[in-house]
């Protein structure tokens, strides 16, 4: 069973960048047919989908978000990591890394990290 | 694309409670069904409409057709109180609903 983990910086200034990673353990990021996800979740609010890179490289980003994020992967670590840039108050959140399996050729969320809060605050 | 759910939702102890997410032509795409309870993670409850993943229990079910996708709980216990997301991919593109409070009391 594949485990995610978040880590990074849980506290970042208004127009900085949030950067974040999460290492995956009980399987291979370079795995084919998976997807690597960031959610997101502010305080008190549903769940928003920021984007995923897949085993090899190739990325899809939530349109509302797609001119200040960065999704990428790292084999070598078996890790993948997010940069949003430009931060305000409202990208504060609980942020979740997710991996998507294929069960009959769909796409299925099936893994999830625990969370990781992040603060914009100066 | 957008999913739409009811924000609140509230059944008595074993009875049956369901949760709708509505979509256009949702049941032409698979529905994924999620329970998140405070400070958790989000847990797999049903996917492609009506599957339930080992451990789920038997009370949960789902289904879709139309422009809607339903999960129901039968004899929903006071365990079930949780929010629920319903998920679904449009074309390469991840959305979520957002969400339903399931109030059992």
């Amino acid at each position: 069973q594949v485990q995610l983990q978040e880590s990074g910086s849980r506290l970042v200034k208004p127009s900085q960048t949030l950067s974040l990673t999460c290492a995956v353990s009980g399987g291979s990021i370079s795995t084919g047919g998976h997807s690597w996800n960031w959610i997101r979740q502010p305080p008190g609010k549903g769940l928003e989908w920021i984007g995923y890179v897949y085993h090899n490289g190739g990325t899809f980003y939530n349109p509302s978000l797609e001119s200040r994020v960065t999704i990428s992967i790292d084999r070598s670590k078996n890790q993948f990591s997010l940069n949003l840039t430009s931060v305000t108050a409202a990208d504060t959140g609980v942020y979740f890394c997710a991996s998507t399996g294929v069960y009959g050729g769909n796409s299925v969320f099936d893994n999830w990290g625990q969370g990781i809060l992040v603060t914009v605050s100066s | 694309y957008d999913l739409a759910q009811p924000p609140s939702v509230s059944v008595s102890p074993g009875q049956t409670a369901s949760i709708t997410c509505t979509g256009h032509k949702l049941g032409d795409k698979y529905v994924s069904w999620f329970q998140q309870k405070p400070g958790q993670s989000p847990v797999l409850v049903t996917y492609q409409d009506s599957k339930r993943p080992s451990g789920i229990p038997e009370r949960f079910s789902g289904s879709n057709s139309g422009n809607t996708g339903t999960l129901t709980i039968s004899g929903a216990q006071p365990m079930d109180e949780a929010d629920y997301y319903c998920q679904a991919w449009d074309n390469s593109v991840v959305i979520f609903g957002g969400g339903t409070k399931l109030t059992v009391l």
